[in-house]
């Protein structure tokens, strides 16, 4: 069974500083996603990161995937409070016949404060 | 506004009912998908259709079934529900397949008593 541990599942960070958040699983993949959700809202899909060192980046955000490691990583450059939100990474894992399952991490809570 | 609704926005239903929820996908998006977020299980996919066939199956209990019409809608219906069940089911709907960019509905809360 596939499963996906996320680091850390809370962050407080200053306006201004860098942080990374970490995304390992246990079982082989090469496709990865990166979520976002503000609180009571929908999700919104951030990253698709579909080969091992792909690297993505929008704006201040910034993902990779190590599929050797099975480790992908969102940094976050300069942060601004805008950023603050719930981020989820979810990997898939092939369940034979051409289908797949799709398995999140608990999420991070990330607050940016002033 | 990602284009992708979902019909009810509520929903309170009693233990052992059946309740169909709905999604509309984005304008040209062939592929649906159903995903669960609750407090004990966290998120959860469940399904993916695409252009009306069956793609993917997660963790979809049996009293859970879902289905993609020809003009692309799909229902999620949840029967014999209990109290567990109480979440926020989401639809996503994306161009073609799961390597695409996701777009997601608001969702609809269910609530089971």
């Amino acid at each position: 069974e596939l499963k996906v541990e996320q680091n850390p599942l809370f962050l407080s960070m200053q306006e201004g500083k860098n942080y990374t958040i970490y995304c390992n699983y246990s079982t082989t993949s090469d496709r990865l996603y990166w979520y976002r959700q503000d609180p009571g809202k929908s999700l919104e899909s951030l990253f698709v990161l579909l080969s091992n060192g792909a690297v993505k980046q929008e704006g201040r955000l910034m993902a990779s995937l190590d599929t050797k490691a099975r480790l992908s990583t969102l940094h976050i450059t300069a942060a601004v409070h805008d950023l603050s939100a719930t981020y989820f990474c979810a990997v898939a894992s092939y369940s034979g016949a051409g289908s797949y399952q799709l398995t999140f991490g608990k999420g991070t809570k990330l607050s940016v404060i002033p | 506004d990602s284009g992708v609704t979902q019909t009810p926005k509520h929903l309170i239903t009693a233990t052992g009912q059946r309740v169909t929820l709905r999604c509309s996908p984005r304008s040209g998006d062939l592929s649906v998908y159903w995903y669960q977020q609750s407090l004990d299980q966290g998120l959860q996919f469940l399904i993916h259709y695409y252009n009306g066939e069956e793609r993917a199956k997660g963790n979809i209990l049996e009293r859970f079934s879902a289905q993609q019409f020809p003009d692309l809608h799909s229902e999620l219906n949840l029967s014999s529900l209990e109290l567990g069940d109480s979440a926020l089911y989401f639809c996503a709907s994306s161009e073609l397949t799961w390597t695409d960019t996701q777009y997601f509905g608001p969702g609809t809360r269910l609530t089971v008593l």
